[in-house]
Formats: structure tokens, C-alpha cells, sequence
């Protein structure tokens, strides 16, 4: 079936290093693809976006990357921070709906 | 604070109460969106309105759960007759106005238990 889902539950990192989160998706048809981080008790947050026509993306200390043909996204995260500590996930576009994937926790190692 | 907000921030309820849940989106923003969230989840959409009209409902969304959006302001979202596995996080996300794929902003979300 289609869905947005991630390669693993939890990652850890040590802090000033960089962070790669991995997301695999089935649906070809989505216009964009979007990375959510979570704090603890928050609601999601926008970090960055993709469109579909695109291979990548970058913003403040993070860069998206999407990969078409193996239908492969992932957010990178220069120097890790104590505060980049959350749940990230990936998430597509669908019809004016947003479908999240489950979720990668990244933990920051001191 | 300019953002998305809601109320309750917590809600404990007994099975079979019914509860009402608010969101308040960002000013000037036409849509509005609800989700829901279990544990270790990605949020799952439930419904979502351009101004006062609900324009989709998800098949999570059972007719105990009603939502509405009056004045094409504010929202509420009714769960009658609750249920153990209604609890969850409840979030609300404002966008603005739009045919295509705008970001949206999430409030910080309200969390039901039912027991």
C-alpha cells in the first residue's frame, strides 16, 4: 500500500556531529515532502520542505535530499545540537493532506 | 503568541463522557486541520475546513467525533460517548488560504485520556 514510513526508531548522535535521518516512500504522486520535528510535549514543527521536481533542499544547518528513483528522502543535520533532541518525522503530500510517517527519535550524545 | 493555540492542554475523562476540545489557528488562516496521535505515531489526519466548510472527513473520523468551525475562526472538536481507545493526542494545524500544498502551523496539541 502506499505509505511514508522510516528506516529506524531511534539514532543516536554525538553532539557537534552530523545527523542523518532516512525516510523511504511509495507514493510517486506527491508534490512535496516535508520533515516535522517534535519536542516532547509540542506539537510537530515545520523544519523543511521538498517538491517533487527537486533533489535538494537546504535551510538553516539542515539539508533535505530526495532521491526519485529509489524513492528515498533524508534530512541531514550539520553540528547536532542538544536542542535538535526530538522526533523527526518525514511526511508527503496527498490530496491537501499531510500523511506523516512514524517517526525517528534522535537522541544527542554528550 | 501569535500561534496556533488549543484548550485543554489535558483532558482526563471517564469512558462514556463526552468531551469538547478547542483550537484557535493562526490569525488570517482559511484552513484548518485536526489530527490525531497515539504514542510512537505520526499524527493521522481527521478532518480539515476552508473557512466554515468541512471540505474532508477521514474514516477515523466515527460519528461519535463532530467538528466544527462556525465562524470560520475557531474550531471545535466533540468526541461523544468516549471510549479507552480514543486516547491520544488531539492536534489542530492552521494553513493559509490555498489550492495547492501550504505549510502548516500545529498547535501544541491536546492530550485525552479516557479510563
Amino acid at each position: 500500500g502506499e505509505s511514508v514510513g522510516l528506516h529506524l526508531p531511534t539514532l543516536s548522535v554525538q553532539e557537534g556531529d552530523n545527523s542523518i535521518i532516512n525516510c523511504a516512500y511509495s507514493n510517486s504522486a506527491s508534490d512535496y515532502f516535508i520533515w516535522y520535528k517534535q519536542e516532547s510535549g509540542k506539537g510537530p514543527q515545520f523544519i523543511i520542505d521538498i517538491r517533487s521536481n527537486m533533489d535538494k533542499r537546504q535551510g538553516q544547518r539542515v539539508t533535505v535530499l530526495l532521491n526519485k528513483t529509489v524513492k528515498h528522502l533524508s534530512l541531514q543535520i550539520a553540528a547536532t545540537q542538544p536542542g535538535d533532541s526530538a522526533v523527526y518525522f518525514c511526511a508527503e503530500t496527498r490530496d491537501d493532506k499531510i500523511i506523516f510517517g512514524k517517526g525517528t527519535r534522535l537522541h544527542i550524545l554528550p | 503568541d501569535t500561534g496556533v493555540s488549543q484548550n485543554p492542554r489535558h483532558k482526563i475523562t471517564k469512558r462514556g463522557q463526552n468531551v469538547t476540545f478547542r483550537c484557535d489557528p493562526i490569525s488570517e488562516h482559511n484552513r484548518l486541520y485536526w489530527y490525531r496521535q497515539t504514542l510512537g505515531q505520526g499524527p493521522e489526519f481527521l478532518t480539515y475546513f476552508q473557512n466554515e466548510a468541512q471540505l474532508e472527513k477521514s474514516r477515523l473520523l466515527s460519528d461519535r467525533f463532530s467538528a466544527e468551525r462556525p465562524k470560520g475562526s475557531f474550531s471545535t472538536l466533540e468526541i461523544q460517548r468516549t471510549e479507552q481507545g480514543d486516547s491520544a493526542m488531539y492536534l489542530c494545524a492552521s494553513s493559509p488560504r490555498g489550492t495547492t500544498y501550504e505549510t502548516q502551523y500545529f498547535g501544541p496539541g491536546t492530550r485525552l485520556l479516557v479510563l
